[in-house]
């Protein structure tokens, strides 16, 4: 069974520019989350989707961040525009049902600000 | 590889001893609890988990002992392995219904 892709693994970009990242999770999984990980502690979740629906997302910080799951399937995270703390790598999850349980995880995208 | 974490609590342990990982938790309402493995520039892979009517759960070399009175959880890892070798966390839900609240993690390192 093929695991969570995310990409790009890696995106350096400059304070006040956009980016954006990809998340294709496991095929059939209802429920897909967004982390943000700052280095040195645990992931922080910014968003929750059930299928295509947010569920959770009171800890995006909504006028930088966006995000979207469109047709209920892959999800892209958007940053505009970068501020500097939000160098960190983003980890994409997905699960199977809806409430909480085994999160399957994507490698990952790190991101520095500069 | 990229690292997870600098300036995390570390264990060093011998391989072929058992490692025990400490986690306090901050929400007494908490009752569930799951346990991740983190290696360099991956993501977070499910270990164990436990709910809160259970003070105890064993896996495949790993143990899980919940003490709700003093909110704090443990893996126990029999015979470490240098594969052990990651960052853990323990992450704790509401109910399996609300988002999981991982802690700081503490990153064990396996003396071969």
């Amino acid at each position: 069974e093929a695991g969570v892709a995310q990409s790009p693994r890696y995106k350096i970009i400059e304070k006040r520019q956009s980016v954006a990242f990809w998340c294709n999770p496991i095929s059939g999984h209802a429920t897909l989350y967004w982390y943000q990980q700052i280095l040195g502690q645990g992931p922080k979740l910014l968003i929750q989707f059930q299928n295509n629906g947010v569920v959770d997302d009171s800890q995006l910080p909504k006028d930088r961040f966006s995000a979207e799951r469109l047709k209920g399937v892959d999800s892209t995270l958007k940053i505009q525009p970068a501020k500097l703390e939000d160098s960190a790598v983003y980890l994409c999850a997905s699960s199977l049902g809806t409430s909480t349980g085994e999160q399957f995880f994507g490698p990952g995208t790190r991101l520095t600000v500069l | 590889g990229e690292s997870v974490g600098l300036h995390l609590p570390t264990l060093s342990v011998q391989e072929g001893d058992n490692s025990i990982i400490n986690c306090a938790y901050s929400n007494s309402a908490s009752d569930y609890f799951i346990w991740y493995k983190q290696e360099s520039g991956k993501g977070p892979q499910f270990i164990i988990d436990i709910r809160s009517n259970m003070d105890k759960r064993q896996g495949q070399r790993v143990t899980v002992l919940l003490n709700k009175t003093v909110k704090h959880l443990s893996l126990q890892i029999a015979a470490t392995q240098p594969g052990d070798s990651a960052v853990y966390f323990c992450a704790e839900s509401y109910s399996g219904n609300t988002p999981l609240v991982f802690g700081k993690g503490t990153r064990l390192s396996v003396i071969a």
